[in-house]
């Protein structure tokens, strides 16, 4: 069974871009979460979407938005780039109907914004 | 709000000796608790969870963890480490609530080292 995939894995933007990052869950997943990583903050959780609905948020700005699609691939997007935005993205699937916490983590996407 | 901590930020332990991870937590009723490690360049993996039941739980790569009620603590212990297991470690813990569940609350993590 093929893992959560996440694309691209490397990029980088200027300030005032936006970007869009995929994530393809496991396949029969229909949780998609996503987190931001920072080695000042840590792991902090973006959103959560189930069977296309946010199921829940985190306490980010609204140039962070996130969709989830009928195939339960997800993709966020961060608009106007700034550069406290760089980060590993983290998506995460699950199985769970109720988010019990155990998730499968993606490798990543590394943004950096100059 | 549930929240968790992990006391030290960076431990080094010799290969074969024993390791100990620090987690405590905090929130008023009994949380589903977990582990998971990220080694370098990689995403995170799940490597034990406790959500009932017998509070000494088994994980992946001879790992396990203690709940313990009383400290509100989920400390991770490995009897012998491997060169390997030089990682990060993230305690994390979702509260359930009377509405359904929230959303997975991670620590800080504990960069381990392991030295020859």
């Amino acid at each position: 069974k093929a893992g959560v995939t996440q694309t691209p894995r490397y990029l980088i933007k200027t300030r005032g871009q936006q970007v869009t990052l995929s994530c393809s869950p496991i396949s029969g997943h229909r949780s998609v979460s996503w987190y931001q990583q920072t080695p000042g903050q840590g792991l902090q959780f973006l959103f959560e979407y189930f069977s296309e609905t946010q199921r829940n948020k985190g306490n980010f700005p609204g140039r962070f938005s996130g969709r989830q699609f009928s195939n339960s691939r997800s993709e966020m997007n961060v608009s106007t780039l700034e550069l406290g935005d760089s980060a590993l993205y983290l998506c995460a699937s699950s199985s769970d109907r109720m988010n019990t916490g155990e998730l499968f983590f993606g490798e990543g996407s590394r943004l950096t914004v100059l | 709000a549930q929240s968790v901590t992990q006391p030290d930020i960076h431990i080094t332990v010799s290969e074969g000796a024993s390791l100990e991870l620090r987690c405590n937590y905090s929130y008023g009723a009994t949380p589903y608790l977990f582990w998971y490690v990220q080694s370098p360049g990689q995403g995170l993996q799940l490597l034990l969870k406790y959500f009932s039941g017998d509070t000494l739980v088994q994980g992946i790569k001879g790992f396990e963890a203690e709940f313990k009620r009383s400290q509100s603590s989920f400390n991770l212990r490995k009897p012998s480490v491997h060169w390997s297991d030089a990682a990060e470690y993230f305690c994390a813990v979702v509260a359930r609530s009377n509405f359904g569940n929230e959303k997975l609350t991670f620590g800080t993590g504990t960069r381990l080292t392991i030295i020859p």
